[in-house]
């Protein structure tokens, strides 16, 4: 049973536009929200993360936004950059800290 | 460099033969973990390692045996694999008490 959902596999967006990934989850005891970037070839990168005492957490480009009464969690990157074309994995832990993966969001950033 | 070293980076090996994954981290991290991914797949859990003692086997078939020797090194020990088994094998280590895991480059492992 999947408790993490990334329904969009993939996303194309305009160089400089926004990029827009979802996450859904089920599990409620889920406390801790992480988004991991991949490029391919390497294994995951931590990229930002968010508590459950929080809506929302920003770091330069890179913005996620906890809707804990929707089990819902996005991850805004503005402007988008080329770079930014990789797999996004969201994951979510309750307090053992053992990560549910979804099954990422492949993003490509067009010239 | 990640702190979690893998090797090595790519394998393929026939169904009959015997290799192994190893996994470093030098990061003082207490638990190391096996994930598996395939293509569109989410990442899999295969083990879960405590300091040293196995905590977590995800239902993984007996052809993949884990080894964990202390906190710092990971082993997969792989037998009679199958083409199916080809992905891509991360190993990631984290912290007691800090969420979020450190991974290594993976393996990519083709069976053949």
């Amino acid at each position: 049973d999947q408790q993490v959902k990334q329904n969009s596999p993939s996303l194309s967006v305009q160089e400089g536009r926004i990029s827009i990934l979802n996450c859904d989850y089920t599990n409620s005891m889920f406390d801790y929200f992480l988004w991991y970037k991949k490029y391919p070839a390497e294994g995951p990168t931590f990229l930002i993360s968010i508590s459950s005492i929080k809506d929302k957490n920003e770091d330069g480009r890179f913005t996620v936004f906890l809707n804990k009464s929707a089990k819902h969690l996005s991850l805004h990157i503005v402007p988008s950059q080329p770079g930014d074309s990789a797999v996004y994995f969201c994951a979510a832990t309750s307090n053992d800290y053992k990560l549910s993966f979804g099954a990422g969001t492949t993003v490509t950033v067009r010239a | 460099e990640t702190g979690v070293t893998q090797t090595p980076r790519h394998l393929v090996m026939g169904m009959t033969n015997k290799k192994s994954l190893k996994c470093e981290q030098h990061l003082g991290h207490n638990a190391m973990y096996w994930y598996k991914q395939s293509a569109k797949k989410p990442l899999e859990l295969m083990f879960v390692y405590n300091f040293k003692e196995q905590t977590e086997n995800n239902s993984v078939p007996s052809r993949f045996s884990p080894e964990c020797p202390n906190s710092s090194h990971l082993f997969l020990h792989l037998h009679t694999l199958q083409p199916e088994d080809s992905a891509l094998y991360l190993c990631a280590s984290s912290a007691r008490d800090t969420p979020g895991y450190t991974f290594g480059s993976g393996t990519r492992l083709t069976v053949v």
